[in-house]
């Protein structure tokens, strides 16, 4: 079946420092893939997307590009702030999954001053 | 526009009773999912409803239920609660068309003991 494999972390950066979360995904056909964010309390916030290979989704200053060859879609960002610190969900949707949201486990960021 | 709205936001109840949860999707959008997450199972699918019909649906036990009235809001119903239901509920809206984004509300925490 489909499914979305990511680092679980967790994952602790200074300030100013490279983030690379890793995502794999398995599913048919051609997923619409997607991060989403929770901040401790909160529910989920889209972060990102892309719908199509080689798309590259951006906001923030968070990236990721969605690569079919690699079945992959990592999440980077050149220079990560304390207000980053959150769970980082990699998740992707199919066209016959209608609204069926599958989401990897979490990746859990802290960022220390 | 507003976001989705879920309450209540915090629920205590006893083993063997019964729950209703609600969601109120934002306006326009016609479908409605419900996610369980849990530390231990990270964010599950429970169902998905469209236009008051159940569209797809997860791998929970029938005391999970569901439905949705014309106006698009949605009522979750678990029935003999059980210790293990203690999770942060999430519904979800979105218009419904096939690989679009999921807006999500802030989730109702519910607690049983």
């Amino acid at each position: 079946g489909d499914s979305v494999t990511q680092m679980e972390g967790p994952v602790t950066l200074s300030e100013e420092a490279f983030l690379t979360i890793n995502c794999t995904y398995t599913a048919t056909g051609y997923p619409s893939l997607f991060w989403y964010v929770q901040y401790p309390g909160e529910g989920l916030q889209l972060l990102l997307k892309a719908t199509k290979a080689d798309d590259k989704g951006s906001n923030k200053g968070f990236e990721a590009t969605y690569r079919k060859e690699t079945t992959s879609f990592h999440l980077e960002k050149g220079s990560v702030q304390v207000s980053d610190s959150a769970v980082y969900f990699c998740a992707l949707t199919t066209k016959t999954s209608y609204d069926k949201v599958i989401f990897g486990p979490g990746t859990s960021l802290s960022v220390i001053p | 526009k507003a976001g989705v709205t879920q309450t209540p936001r915090y629920l205590i109840k006893t083993r063997g009773q019964q729950v209703t949860l609600s969601c109120s999707p934002i306006s326009g959008h016609r479908s409605v999912s419900w996610y369980q997450q849990t530390p231990g199972q990270g964010l599950q699918f429970l169902f998905e409803y469209f236009s008051e019909t159940q569209r797809n649906k997860g791998n929970f036990p029938g005391r999970f239920s569901g439905r949705q009235f014309s106006n698009s809001r949605s009522e979750m119903n678990v029935s003999t609660l059980e210790l293990g239901d203690s999770a942060l509920y999430l519904c979800a809206s979105s218009l419904g068309a096939a690989n679009t984004e999921a807006f999500f509300g802030q989730g109702t925490r519910l607690t049983v003991v």
